[in-house]
């Protein structure tokens, strides 16, 4: 499965919102009702960390700032109010079959 | 949560093999899967396979075409990914993460990554 992000640059300036897209060349709907579909952002010198899963379940501790939406083959990240600590590579990723692929990656700096 | 540690640094010559281990909590390795992720310099995130620990059932990315081998070790709740016939293409950061044991998805929490360099 084929995982396509857009836009793959992001600036930002504080306080705006950002939307970041990723279409899967397949559906990730499974047939238990949900869509295999994971956020995460890799921030300036660490590894990745999980930000929501199966598309709108934020992971501990990220701020309700950050809202994942989308089913099928068309999904979105959200970060309504952007802050300098958002700096990072936000992935896609999908979960539903192997080889499990992400996206390009979307890098969001700050105006 | 408690992060998964692994090895350190590797600097390798093309044409051998690295073993890379990660160490996990008891509760980690009894529930859950590990999940091997690779990111070349400047590149994006590449799943290389994953292990249910207490089945040893593994499975790998056929893109790597046999040259990876996971395992885990009950008497020190660590896992390993082997990675053999190794070529400059290889040189990347290799990282573990906890997973979903059900299905592929929910990375959380990942390695502080291990850097591997091959190279002649």
């Amino acid at each position: 499965i084929v995982m396509t992000q857009s836009p793959l640059s992001l600036p930002v300036t504080p306080g705006e919102a950002a939307s970041i897209s990723c279409r899967s060349s397949q559906s990730l709907l499974h047939s238990n009702g949900y869509n295999y579909l994971d956020w995460y952002v890799q921030k300036p010198g660490q590894s990745p960390q999980l930000l929501i899963s199966l598309v709108s379940n934020r992971a501990s501790g990220v701020p309700d700032r950050f809202t994942g939406s989308g089913s099928g083959t068309d999904f979105t990240l959200t970060i309504s109010r952007v802050e300098a600590e958002d700096v990072g590579l936000y992935y896609c990723m999908q979960g539903l079959q192997t080889p499990i692929t992400f996206g390009q990656g979307t890098r969001l700096e700050i105006k | 949560q408690v992060q998964p540690v692994q090895s350190g640094a590797e600097a390798k010559r093309p044409g051998s093999s690295v073993k890379v281990s990660c160490k996990v909590s008891e509760d980690t390795f009894n529930n859950y899967a590990l999940t091997w992720v690779r990111q070349a310099p400047g590149q994006g995130l590449e799943w290389m396979g994953r292990i249910i620990p207490t089945l040893g059932l593994a499975v790998s990315a056929e893109e790597l075409k046999g040259r990876v081998t996971i395992t885990a070790d009950k008497s020190t709740t660590t896992v390993y990914m082997e990675l053999s016939s190794l070529g400059s293409g290889d040189t990347a950061i290799y990282y573990c993460a906890r997973s979903s044991d059900a299905y592929y998805n929910w990375l959380d929490p990942w390695g502080q990554g291990t850097l591997v360099i091959v190279s002649s």
